[in-house]
């Protein structure tokens, strides 16, 4: 498919453990964002690439958050040490540029991310 | 800083009427985006409608239409000739336009449960 892939779609770790979550964006796609959607809420932005360019990481919860992007493509999301409040669906969006006007972001499914 | 308000409860329509379903918004920036995004039950963000803020007309889609009233800060989805595929939520977004990086970052509102009854 052409469409913005995740994965896994469904992800059940335990209390302290690490996870890693995967997005691959469309391709051609410089721009690249993470948000993350609690039980019942709307999205909330966690990080931005642009193409090579370092992160904005201005919207990660803790310093348990990172993210990587490999050769301006796909991303992975880690979360060190999880908590049960890190339970929720995380997704990925691409959109070709950054600024202008339209430049609609597209989704992937998303990884729903439960931690016991 | 921006922020999206979407206050009304669960909507319930009839099958093949209208329904608005009302976002207004907030922002300092002269520029801007609004956007509407529909998720079923199954998880993924669809894309419906665009309306910039210096768009002399209202967007239309299909059966969706965007009731932009920028002095009022608002923009209502309408959703005509409901379907059963329409039970959703849907959120209203909207980001800045000029800026670029993490700025052009979407601000989404909690959202609207659209029930469709047949």
């Amino acid at each position: 498919g052409a469409g913005v892939s995740q994965s896994p779609s469904n992800k059940v770790t335990e209390k302290g453990k690490d996870v890693e979550l995967r997005c691959d964006p469309i391709s051609g796609h410089t721009a690249l964002y993470w948000y993350r959607q609690s039980l019942g809420q709307g999205l909330e932005f966690l990080i931005y690439f642009q193409g090579n360019s370092a992160p904005d990481k201005s919207g990660l919860p803790s310093d348990r958050f990172s993210a990587e992007r490999t050769g301006g493509s796909v991303s992975t999301l880690t979360i060190q040490r999880t908590q049960q409040e890190d339970s929720a669906v995380y997704l990925c969006a691409s959109s070709f540029g950054s600024g202008g006007s339209l430049n609609e972001q597209f989704f992937g499914p998303g990884t729903r991310l439960t931690v016991l | 800083a921006q922020k999206i308000t979407q206050t009304q409860p669960g909507m319930f329509v009839q099958e093949k009427e209208a329904v608005t379903l009302d976002c207004t918004y907030d922002t300092s920036d002269p520029s801007y985006g609004l956007f509407w995004y529909k998720q079923p039950s199954s998880g993924e963000m669809i894309f419906l409608i665009y309306q910039g803020s210096y768009d002399q007309q209202n967007a239309t889609e299909g059966r969706y239409s965007l009731n932009f009233q920028k002095a009022r800060k608002s923009a209502n989805l309408v959703i005509s000739a409901s379907q059963l595929g329409d039970s959703a939520m849907y959120f209203c977004a909207m980001r800045e336009l000029i800026r670029t990086g993490a700025n052009s970052k979407l601000t989404f509102g909690k959202g609207i449960t659209l029930s469709v009854r047949p």
